[in-house]
């Protein structure tokens, strides 16, 4: 059965950037199928797609975060990552990690974790 | 972006209840639409995808349907595990954006 479990700060200060890594047990980031991919949810912003990647390395950004947002993988680790720099108090979210179907829907999801920005 | 407008933002309901939300496309994205329901504190779980088609283990009292730029859940004959909130998502194009969500309470 396909897990995902995201790790990583629950706290970050204004202005620093954020690392969050997803970890999948029960199937594998190099599948060919797959994209891999962080959503965050906010009471303000509501679900928000912040971006994919695909075991190659290609990457997916929404455009509005695209000039903060790196996504990459490992494919040794089965892990692919987040990073998401110069965080304000509006980054503050659950972030979700999740498994895309190639129709672009996310089937299977990380429980996700809570990243509260404050100084 | 596309904008993805769900009505209502709430609605009551009984146990054994008919409800149908609403999710509507500020452009036509064809049938590239999930719907999913999300518990308080857990994770959002697809229901629904190309506006059809129902995911494995989902009990077939839930439904989608439409195409375009209009879309409809509905689910017949609520039972308690049913409350909660409805999402919708747009898988037309990039970014991949959500409805603000309905949720779905206890009459």
């Amino acid at each position: 059965q396909l897990q995902l479990q995201e790790s990583g700060p629950g706290l970050v200060k204004p202005s620093e950037t954020l690392s969050l890594t997803c970890t999948v047990s029960g199937g594998s980031v190099s599948s060919s199928e797959y994209y891999w991919g962080w959503i965050r949810q906010s009471p303000g912003r509501g679900l928000e797609w912040i971006g994919a990647i695909y075991y190659s390395g290609n990457t997916y950004y929404n455009p509005s975060l695209k000039s903060r947002v790196t996504i990459s993988i490992d494919t040794s680790k089965n892990q692919f990552s987040l990073n998401l720099s110069s965080m304000t108090a509006a980054d503050t979210a659950v972030y979700y990690c999740a498994r895309r179907q190639p129709g672009n829907w996310f089937d299977t999801w990380g429980q996700g974790t809570l990243v509260t920005v404050s100084s | 972006d596309i904008q993805m407008t769900q009505s209502p933002s709430s609605v009551s309901a009984s146990v054994g209840d008919r409800v149908t939300i609403t999710c509507r496309a500020s452009q036509d994205i064809s049938r590239w639409l999930a719907w999913y329901q999300q518990k308080p504190g857990k994770a959002p779980k697809l229901l629904i995808s190309a506006a059809s088609s129902l995911q494995g283990g989902v009990p077939s009292r839930f439904s989608g349907s439409g195409s375009g730029t209009d879309f409809t859940l509905t689910i017949s004959g609520l039972q308690p595990e049913d409350f909660a909130t409805y999402y919708c998502q747009q898988a037309s194009s990039f970014p991949h954006t959500f409805g603000r969500g309905t949720k779905l309470e206890i009459k």
